[in-house]
């Protein structure tokens, strides 16, 4: 069955310094990813997603990901944290005949000054 | 509207009470779908409508939970007699079309005492 594990429920870093998120999933076939943020009482933003091509994908607010098949991993990255990225990140992979979203558990962020 | 529109936004009920959740997704969406989202939980799948039709309902935990989409636009999840386990945020989220960027509502929270 398919599946997306966080390994990190919460992270803490300083403001400024770099960032890295992890995602593992398992999916029969080349598998759609996303990256979404969740801030309190909001609903969910989606920050990424790759589908194909380049491994390397840029999304908004200065994220990445990079998708390494090898590892089965979808990894979320930003060079420097700002205060007002503290949220809750939600990796996730996409079926293809389905369209529905199976999520992970999350990884919690909080931002020190 | 500008983005997906969730009512009530919190909701408690009487264990055994039934309960309606409403979704406005956004305008000319065809694609919509229904999570719930338990506490420190990410988003588990309930069901996917394109235009009027149910094409996805295998994530509806029990008989007890009904999801209509009448005219293709608003939906509806319906919970009939309550119970604490259905404690949790109901997000809805709507898209263009088939594997396009889904757009996700502040949600419902709902508290079952």
């Amino acid at each position: 069955a398919q599946s997306v594990t966080q390994p990190d429920i919460h992270i803490t870093v300083s403001e400024g310094a770099s960032l890295e998120l992890r995602c593992n999933y398992s999916y029969g076939a080349t598998p759609y990813l996303f990256w979404y943020v969740q801030s309190p009482g909001q609903g969910l933003q989606l920050l990424l997603k790759y589908f194909s091509g380049d491994t390397l994908v840029q999304g908004i607010k200065g994220f990445e990901a990079e998708f390494k098949r090898s590892q089965s991993s979808f990894n979320l990255r930003k060079p420097s944290v700002h205060w007002s990225d503290a949220a809750e990140y939600f990796c996730a992979v996409g079926e293809y005949n389905t369209d529905k979203l199976i999520f992970g558990t999350g990884t919690r962020l909080q931002v020190f000054p | 509207g500008a983005g997906v529109s969730q009512s009530p936004r919190y909701k408690v009920a009487k264990r055994g009470q039934d309960v309606a959740l409403r979704c406005d997704p956004i305008s000319g969406h065809v694609s919509l779908f229904w999570y719930q989202q338990a506490l420190g939980q990410g988003p588990e799948f309930l069901t996917y409508f394109q235009n009027e039709a149910q094409l996805d309902k295998s994530g509806l935990p029990s008989d007890r939970f009904f999801a209509e989409r009448p005219e293709g636009s608003v939906s509806t999840l319906k919970i009939q007699r309550t119970q604490q386990e259905d404690s949790a945020v109901y997000l809805c989220a709507s898209s263009l079309s088939r594997q396009g960027e889904a757009f996700f509502g502040q949600g419902t929270r709902l508290t079952v005492v």
